[in-house]
C-alpha cells in the first residue's frame, strides 16, 4: 500500500510564475491536508479537504493560494503569481474516513513534501 | 499565545543515553490529542508516538514514550538508549476538540543531535 505521494518534490519557479502542487492520498484515504513548512519553523496548517468540498480552509492566504481536491484524481495546491515569500516546504497528508466503532484517532499521513523554491 | 511551546530549539546528547524533549501546550478544550513528529534531515515527517486527553496511561512506541502531565499541560518525548539515528528535528503537535478531522497544530520544533 503505497504512502501518500506528493509531486514534484522540488519545485523552482521565477517570481509571478504559477505553481502546481499535487498530492495522491493513501489509498482509500478521502481526507486531505495541506501544511506549510518555512525555514526553521513547524508545519502550518492551510487547508483541508474532502472529495469536492473544501472543510476548513482557515490557513490559507487570501489571495493567490487556492486548492481542490477532485472526484477523481490528486488533490492540487495551486498558487498564482509566486512570490519569495512563497518558499517553503509544502506537505500533504491524508487520513482514512470515520468507521462506525472505529476507536477515535486522527493520526495524519504525510508525503515527503514539495519544496518551492521562487527565485 | 502559543499553542505548542517547546523551549529547546537544539540538544546534544551522548549516544545510549536518554532524552527528553520538553513540549507544552495550551487549550481549553477538555477533548484533544497529543503527537511527536520525527522529521530527518530528509525532510520527511514521521509519526512517532500519540497521546489522547482521556487516555488513563502514558503512551509507548518502542523506546519512545510521552510523559503526560495533564494538570501541568506537559508532554514531553522521552526517548530511551538513543542512537545515532535519533538525530533530527523533533516536532510536539496538537489537535482540538471531537472533531477527528479537526487540523493539527505544530510547535517549532527542537533539533536534536546524538554524539557518538
Amino acid at each position: 500500500n503505497a504512502g501518500v505521494m506528493q509531486n514534484p518534490r522540488h519545485l523552482v519557479r521565477r517570481r509571478g510564475q504559477e505553481a502546481r502542487l499535487r498530492c495522491s492520498p493513501m489509498k482509500g484515504h478521502s481526507h486531505v491536508y495541506w501544511y506549510r513548512q518555512l525555514p526553521e519553523e513547524g508545519l502550518k496548517f492551510m487547508v483541508y479537504l474532502q472529495k469536492e468540498n473544501i472543510i476548513d480552509e482557515s490557513g490559507m492566504p487570501k489571495e493567490r493560494f487556492s486548492a481542490e481536491f477532485p472526484k477523481e484524481g490528486p488533490s492540487i495546491l495551486r498558487i498564482q503569481q509566486v512570490v519569495r515569500g512563497d518558499s517553503a516546504a509544502y506537505f500533504c497528508a491524508s487520513s482514512p474516513p470515520e468507521l462506525a466503532g472505529q476507536q477515535y484517532y486522527n493520526e495524519q499521513f504525510f508525503g515527503p513534501g514539495t519544496r518551492l523554491t521562487v527565485l | 499565545a502559543q499553542k505548542i511551546t517547546q523551549t529547546q530549539p537544539g540538544m546534544f546528547v551522548q549516544e545510549k543515553e536518554a532524552v527528553t524533549l520538553d513540549c507544552t501546550y495550551d487549550t481549553s478544550d477538555p477533548s484533544y490529542g497529543l503527537f511527536w513528529y520525527k522529521q530527518p534531515s530528509s525532510g520527511e515527517m514521521i509519526f512517532l508516538i500519540y497521546q489522547g486527553s482521556y487516555d488513563q496511561q502514558n503512551a509507548t512506541e518502542g523506546r519512545y514514550s510521552l510523559n503526560f502531565q495533564k494538570a501541568r499541560k506537559s508532554a514531553n518525548l522521552v526517548i530511551s538508549a538513543s542512537q545515532l539515528g535519533d538525530s533530527a528535528m523533533y516536532f510536539c503537535a496538537m489537535r482540538e476538540g471531537r472533531v477527528r478531522d479537526d487540523k493539527i497544530i505544530f510547535g517549532k520544533g527542537t533539533r536534536l543531535h546524538i554524539l557518538p
